[in-house]
């Protein structure tokens, strides 16, 4: 099974709060699970990545957390603010024939309120 | 520095006929892909290539036709357009020999089929 299921379709927060979104994965081949953030009219640029013989990466205000037993990762965004606001994807991807093979979330609208 | 380039930014096209969207990228990625974005839906593989002169399906391939006759351009053409074809493409590209190396998107073609 190829598919990653991401959650909350949506998410509204206030400034200051800790937005949480997760992704849950099948397929325990995937070995590289990256997030992407997008903003309106704008193509998916690559945020933060985690590889799974880690739990946890930080990027300043932006972690991953990642459960290998559960095959559950999510990203937390710390003291969010107004121009977090954007739509993420998850991702998870494996090595395979020659190339990456990448399946996406289908992704999380965010909105941070002042 | 470019990165991958995507061109127009905006068509409107007819039911019945043909274009084609542009990709170019400057990195000197092997592998390069097409996606569409639907609300909802999130990123669908349209088509992909791993190297000039190889090409291969994705999780949409139907009504759309590629080829990678050099490492840096990858052009996608629609072969009759219809309404179902209305969406936002990207165009992506990376390395396909490097685990852990995320994708570079375009910023997009916003495509509407009236």
């Amino acid at each position: 099974q190829q598919q990653v299921k991401q959650s909350p379709q949506s998410l509204i927060v206030q400034k200051g709060g800790i937005p949480i979104i997760n992704c849950a994965y099948e397929n325990t081949a995937f070995d590289y699970f990256p997030w992407y953030q997008q903003f309106p009219g704008k193509g998916p640029a690559l945020l933060i990545a985690i590889r799974p013989d880690v739990s946890e990466k930080k990027e300043g205000r932006f972690t991953i957390s990642f459960n290998k037993s559960a095959k559950q990762f999510s990203l937390h965004i710390m003291d969010s603010q107004p121009g977090d606001s954007a739509t993420y994807f998850c991702a998870a991807s494996y090595y395979s024939g020659g190339y990456q093979k990448v399946t996406f979330g289908t992704g999380t609208k965010l909105q941070v309120i002042p | 520095n470019a990165g991958v380039t995507q061109t127009p930014k905006f068509q409107v096209l007819k039911t019945g006929q043909s274009m084609t969207l542009q990709c170019a990228q400057d990195m000197n990625h092997e592998y390069m892909s097409w996606y569409r974005q639907d609300p909802g839906m999130g990123l669908r593989l349209i088509h992909y290539s791993v190297g000039a002169g190889i090409t291969d399906q994705g999780e949409v391939p139907n009504g759309y036709n590629v080829s990678r006759s050099t490492t840096e351009d990858f052009p996608l053409r629609l072969l009759s357009a219809a309404p179902s074809q209305t969406s936002v493409y990207f165009c992506a590209s990376s390395y396909s020999n490097v685990i852990g190396y995320g994708y570079t998107f375009g910023s997009g073609t916003r495509l509407t089929v009236v």
